[in-house]
């Protein structure tokens, strides 16, 4: 069965340091996400990309977030200087179309120091 | 603005104790209710989506119903194994999931 892929599974950053979180959605999906779980609260949305660019963000994704996707297949979310408060763990999603179903990876989880 | 909330936040319960978790929304537009399963330090796994009131969908022991206001997803005869926390989130008007807190379930043997 199909899944979502993320790398690494582990990321340990200085703060002020740029991280980039990839991603590998289910081959045939068109819709991406990017969502985030700090320990012990809800999951977030942060972004959603479809057709080569942002189609909707969150209030969280801020000027130092950036997705892209740089080929075929990957999908990547940066942050481009970590903050203490960025520490959380970040799950990649894709959906085949709009309404339906978003299937989630097994996730990155981003600790800054 | 759109809200879930899940109850309990968590409940034990024997092997093959049946239960239902309970999930309140208020979305505009529901354009999908779904439940997921989470193990820790785990993605959410996808179970069920619910588009409209009066719509059930079943799983093995799950089964997931929606009304317009709340969602259930009933256990029936639980194992061990199905000790996770289960999420729910609803899709109104936009591209996001909007997600509950989830209940953590635990099933002793």
């Amino acid at each position: 069965e199909p899944e979502v892929t993320q790398t690494p599974s582990h990321q340990v950053t200085q703060m002020g340091q740029e991280v980039i979180l990839r991603c590998v959605p289910i081959s045939n999906h068109l819709y991406f996400y990017w969502y985030r779980q700090i320990l012990g609260q809800k999951v977030e949305f942060l972004v959603s990309f479809y057709n080569n660019e942002i189609s909707e963000k969150s209030e969280i994704f801020d000027d130092q977030f950036s997705v892209e996707r740089p080929d075929g297949s990957n999908f990547t979310l940066k942050i481009r200087s970590t903050k203490l408060e960025d520490s959380a763990m970040y799950f990649c999603a894709s959906s085949p179309q709009g309404a339906v179903a978003q299937y989630f990876g097994p996730g990155t989880r981003l600790l800054v120091l | 603005e759109d809200q879930v909330t899940q109850s309990p936040e968590a409940l034990r319960l024997q092997e093959g104790e049946s239960s239902s978790l309970n999930c309140s929304y208020t979305v505009s537009g529901l354009r999908g209710l779904f439940w997921y399963r989470q193990d820790p330090g785990k993605g959410p796994e996808f179970l069920f989506t619910l588009y409209s009131a009066g719509e059930e969908k079943e799983k093995e022991r799950l089964k997931a119903t929606l009304t317009k206001k709340e969602s259930f997803l009933h256990i029936t005869a639980p194992k061990p194994e199905d000790s996770a926390t289960y999420l729910c989130a609803a899709r109104g008007g936009s591209e996001k999931l909007v997600f509950g807190k989830g209940t953590k379930l635990t099933v002793n043997p």
